[in-house]
């Protein structure tokens, strides 16, 4: 069975300073995608960012990149120059393909205060 | 583009009554999600559609969760009866479907949730 482990539930980071978040996964599966969402207060989830398993390059979006080690299963986030706007919850996601469609499993999420 | 769109944001019930939440996804887009947040845990993935066919309901509580999607368009999920641990927060999502060549590659949006509260 597939599953997503955030294990740390909350966190903090100073304003300005650099934050990882860590998510591991388990799947026997070669082909699948894994996502980080931010989930704020207003609880609409908000796509950061997405990595595709069968690239071996680390996907960036501005502030925030990830550290994709496939053989480890192992998915961090790093958020850059901390802004008061990051606080909320990230999940960890994980993507695979069935025969006809996608499915899609969720870490527990990890919640992040980003300090003045 | 629109995003994905449910209806009502709150709602606040008995035990024991019935309650319907309705979402429409984004135009196109095949996949459609029915999630359900309870405070502090993630997303638990209670019903997904492939255009208006089920493909996942093992985590549906059946005696008392029902989803339809009509026309593979707008889709309700009702609860009948309601129980206390009901009381969470209920997210739609939709993806486009990229075939098996996945292409796109699947991105799920979500809407805003439906927050539910059972007294």
């Amino acid at each position: 069975a597939q599953t997503v482990t955030q294990s740390q539930p909350e966190m903090s980071v100073q304003e300005a300073e650099t934050v990882t978040l860590s998510c591991t996964y388990d799947t026997s599966e070669s082909n699948y995608y894994l996502f980080w969402y931010k989930q704020p207060p207003s609880r609409q989830m908000i796509l950061v960012i997405r990595q595709e398993a069968y690239k071996q390059q680390n996907a960036t979006e501005n502030r925030f990149s990830v550290n994709f080690q496939k053989a480890a299963k192992s998915f961090s986030l790093k958020i850059s120059d901390s802004q008061l706007g990051d606080t909320a919850m990230y999940f960890c996601a994980f993507m695979f393909p069935q025969t006809s469609y996608d499915k899609v499993i969720f870490g527990p999420g990890t919640s992040l205060s980003v300090i003045p | 583009e629109a995003g994905v769109a449910q209806s009502p944001r709150y709602k606040i019930i008995e035990k024991r009554q019935s309650v319907a939440f309705w979402c429409n996804p984004i135009s196109g887009h095949a996949t459609l999600y029915w999630y359900q947040q309870i405070l502090g845990q993630g997303p638990k993935l209670l019903i997904q559609f492939q255009n208006n066919g089920v493909v996942d309901d093992s985590q549906l509580p059946k005696d008392r969760f029902s989803a339809e999607r009509l026309k593979g368009v707008d889709s309700t999920l009702k609860i009948q009866p309601a129980k206390l641990e009901d009381s969470a927060v209920y997210l739609c999502a939709s993806s486009p479907w990229g075939g098996p060549d996945r292409v796109p590659p699947g991105k799920a949006f979500f809407g805003q949730g439906t927050r539910l509260t059972v007294v």
